[in-house]
């Protein structure tokens, strides 16, 4: 199916730290979208954006987070400073429609 | 508030049994019901889905039995294979134009004994 990647597969980091966790999308999807998930539990929605605008924010998405397309093509999800709680592996998925998400192999996040 | 349900948070069955796997959900504005299995270290993948225009969906062993009276809607994996161990996730979502997004429940571990 569809490729979505995600860069860096995995990163370990000292807390307070800055963090950039990085997305290519599936080239003619308009819907975009990151979740986090602590230990292969629940997929927690962050933030989604369509046609490259970002259309909902939830409450998980703290100050601390930042959302950005850089060149028009990939995302960006940049978590400064890092606290303990965001360890988990941070997902993108793409799609074309809404419905069927495309998700990447995830970013696994080690904060320490 | 959580809202999509999902139960049992795990479950083992022995290899060639149905596995029945529930979630319940509260918004009514809700029209797209698909589940998605998640291998260990894996992304998560589309495995079927439903909308309420109808109350089952079947794709080879795999069933969605639908209930949009009482928000419920299941998946019944018929002759449980051990490959079919992985983790569950229903989720839901309305058609809100540029605002798709889905909403997850916890998931269910799904254990197939040989």
């Amino acid at each position: 199916g569809p490729k979505v990647l995600q860069i860096p597969s995995h990163q370990i980091i000292d807390m307070g730290q800055m963090v950039t966790l990085n997305c290519d999308p599936v080239s003619n999807h308009l819907y975009f979208y990151w979740y986090k998930q602590i230990l292969g539990q629940q997929m927690e929605f962050l933030v989604n954006f369509y046609n490259g605008k970002v259309m909902e924010k939830s409450k998980l998405f703290k100050d601390q987070f930042s959302v950005e397309r850089p060149d028009g093509s990939y995302f960006t999800l940049k978590i400064q400073p890092t606290a303990l709680e965001d360890s988990a592996v941070y997902f993108c998925a793409s799609s074309s429609s809404g419905n069927t998400l495309y998700f990447g192999e995830g970013s696994r996040l080690i904060v320490v | 508030q959580q809202q999509v349900r999902q139960s049992p948070q795990s479950l083992t069955v022995w290899e060639g049994e149905t596995a029945i796997l529930n979630c319940s959900y509260e918004d009514s504005t809700f029209d797209y019901f698909p589940w998605y299995h998640q291998f260990p270290g894996e992304s998560p993948a589309l495995l079927i889905a439903i909308r309420p225009v109808s109350n089952k969906k079947e794709d080879g062993r795999f069933t969605i039995f639908f209930n949009k009276r009482e928000k419920k809607f299941s998946l019944h994996i018929a002759d449980s294979q051990p490959g079919d161990s992985a983790t569950y996730f229903c989720a839901a979502s309305n058609s809100g134009g540029s605002n798709y997004k889905l909403t997850f429940g916890k998931g269910t571990l799904l254990t197939v004994t040989p």
